[in-house]
This record gives structure tokens, C-alpha cells and sequence, in this order.
């Protein structure tokens, strides 16, 4: 089903906090799983991936989480900087033809 | 050097009317995709074509019918245009399927 969903839809942090942006995903046959980053006005910016054989990958200051046994994905950003502040979502690939099911998204706002 | 470009980015109609939606990509991606993006921010998968062919149909109403005259290129026409056709929508390409899409920048279309 589609039920990749967020547990917050809205995030504020102060700058140079650390972040952190949860999703639950319902199909445990998804395989792939990637957050994107959306700013007002654009489209959604790839950020960081992970497959299902991992349970963590690291980025220039973000990190995804998998935990498959209960079907959790987090990204974390640390030294949350003004410039991160957008919606994010979770998407899970379940190998049907490229097609990506988002999670309700998470708008992140920074305050200086 | 746009890599997934969608044109217009801004459509204003009226109600009946048939426009269409314009999207190319210059990354060799051999998989292109329609998402749509309501008021809510919610993004959904319409359509997945690779290589030209129709993968995915995601029970989108007939009024909506994309066209991929070659793989750089996925349009989407929409017949008698409705108030509830009101969204943004998005144009993605990705290199296999189980991989990440990069998004266009999006058309948002007003019927009124």
C-alpha cells in the first residue's frame, strides 16, 4: 500500500542544531529507499540513498538510517545551516518500474 | 545545462480546455516519469515510461495521455481540463529503474 508517511510534518531547529527527520514505510519488499529535498517554488533534489542490504549511509553532513525490522528510515543533518530549510520527503522504491511512493514530506524550517 | 527540463512553468486555463506539458532530459536516462504534486504537497506517480514504452499507469484518468516521441522526451496532454487537474506537476528521468529520479523544476497548472 501507499503509506510511506512521516511522523512530523513540520520541523523548527536553531542553527548549527542537528536535525533529525523520520519516515515509516509500509511495503517490506522495498528495496531502495531515497530522501529528497524540496525548496519553495522547486522541484524535489535528490540528498542521499540506501538500499535495503544497509542500514546506514553517511553524506557531507547528512545520514540515512534503515531499520528494516520495523520499517523506519530517518535522515539526520547535522549542523543544520539556514540553507536547509525545505521540505523533505522519504520515497520507497519498490522495483516496479522506477516508481518512487512519498511519504508526506517534512517542512524544516531554521532559525538563526 | 538543465538536465530535466519541463515547459511551461506556469499554465493558467480555463475549465475544458486541453493544454499540454512539455519535458525533456539531456542525462542518457533511458526511464522518464509524470508525478503530480497537490495542495498538500503530496507527490504521486502518474506515469513511467522506458525507452518509449508505457510502464506504469497509475489509474490516471483518460483525459491525461503522455507521449514520448523518442527517450529524451516524455509530453503530457491533458483533454477537458478540470478544476481538480489544479496541481504542480513534475517530469523526472532516472537510469535504471531502481534507481534515483531527478525532478524538473514542475508546471504548475491553475484551471479556473
Amino acid at each position: 500500500g501507499e503509506n510511506v508517511g512521516l511522523h512530523l510534518p513540520t520541523l523548527s531547529v536553531q542553527e548549527g542544531d542537528n536535525s533529525i527527520i523520520n519516515c515509516a514505510y509500509s511495503n517490506s519488499a522495498s528495496d531502495y529507499f531515497i530522501w529528497y529535498k524540496q525548496e519553495s517554488g522547486k522541484g524535489p533534489q535528490f540528498i542521499i540513498d540506501i538500499r535495503s542490504n544497509m542500514d546506514k549511509r553517511q553524506g557531507q553532513r547528512v545520514t540515512v538510517l534503515l531499520n528494516k525490522t520495523v520499517k523506519h528510515l530517518s535522515l539526520q543533518i547535522a549542523a543544520t545551516q539556514p540553507g536547509d530549510s525545505a521540505v523533505y520527503f522519504c520515497a520507497e522504491n519498490e522495483g516496479q518500474g522506477g516508481k518512487l511512493i512519498f511519504g508526506q514530506g517534512t517542512e524544516l524550517s531554521v532559525k538563526p | 545545462d538543465t538536465a530535466v527540463s519541463q515547459t511551461p512553468k506556469y499554465l493558467v486555463t480555463q475549465m475544458g480546455n486541453d493544454k499540454s506539458i512539455k519535458c525533456e532530459q539531456n542525462l542518457g536516462h533511458d526511464t522518464m516519469y509524470w508525478y503530480k504534486q497537490d495542495s498538500k504537497k503530496f507527490l504521486k506517480i502518474m506515469f513511467s515510461y522506458n525507452n518509449k514504452e508505457l510502464i506504469i499507469n497509475e489509474t490516471v484518468p483518460n483525459r491525461f495521455s503522455p507521449k514520448s516521441p523518442d527517450k529524451a522526451h516524455l509530453n503530457l496532454h491533458i483533454n477537458s481540463l478540470e478544476l481538480g487537474d489544479s496541481a504542480v506537476y513534475f517530469c523526472a528521468s532516472s537510469r535504471p529503474e531502481n534507481t534515483e529520479a531527478f525532478f524538473g523544476q514542475g508546471t504548475r497548472l491553475t484551471v479556473v
